[in-house]
């Protein structure tokens, strides 16, 4: 059965922390992605990335960063957390081309 | 420009109430058209991956068909289980690894 993991479900922090959300994938998918989903705005794309350590800019990557070291896992940074950056994050791997599969999503909330 | 819209925004109905949910695309070069599901608080669960025009896929209550500029989402004699939001999605030759998602449709069931 595919799984993704994602290193938390729920988070708070303060405004100009650093965040780290870490998302794991146990299906040897090249493709993963990062995107927030807020009310009204549905799915948006963060950055993806197509092999070990590439990656590309999505719709919305100001104030994101992403590292790929591994196949599995893909990491989502936050430099300087923010408020308008508090939502839900959700991971998502595939192969290329073809459905994805999502984690069971991070809500953020920046205070 | 790749483009999904989905309508409605939000569906009541009774429970064994049959209906349908629409999905327009307009893509260039369709490599697959996706349809997911997603309860609240959760990541989107893959339903469906229809490839090409007059193809049709089933699972329980659901059937998704496909047209060269829309897909629907056929729910037959629903329970209140399957309250929900519907997520369409597509994958295109200009998009790279890209998927364009939909706002979603909203399902509500009651008993």
């Amino acid at each position: 059965d595919v799984k993704v993991t994602q290193s938390s479900r729920y988070l708070v922090k303060r405004t100009g922390e650093k965040v780290f959300l870490e998302c794991v994938q146990d299906m040897d998918h090249e493709n993963m992605f990062w995107y927030r989903q807020d009310p009204g705005l549905g799915l948006r794309l963060i950055y993806f990335s197509y092999d070990v350590k590439m990656k590309e800019k999505g719709d919305i990557p100001e104030g994101y960063s992403v590292s790929r070291e591994k196949k599995e896992r893909f990491s989502l940074i936050l430099e300087s957390a923010s408020t308008n950056q508090t939502s839900m994050y959700l991971c998502a791997s595939s192969l290329p081309h073809v459905e994805q599969f999502f984690g069971p999503g991070t809500r953020l909330t920046v205070l | 420009e790749d483009q999904v819209t989905q309508s409605p925004e939000a569906l009541r109905l009774q429970e064994g109430e049959s209906s349908s949910l629409n999905c327009s695309y307009t893509v260039s070069g369709l490599r697959g058209l996706f349809w997911y599901r997603q309860d609240p608080g959760k990541g989107p669960e893959f339903l469906f991956t229809l490839y090409s025009a007059g193809e049709e896929k089933e699972k329980e209550r659901l059937k998704a068909t496909l047209t060269k500029k829309e897909s629907f989402l056929h729910i037959t004699a629903p329970k209140p289980e399957d309250s929900a939001t519907y997520l369409c999605a597509v994958s295109g030759n200009t998009g790279g690894f890209k998927t364009i998602f939909g706002a979603g449709t909203r399902l509500f069931v009651k008993a």
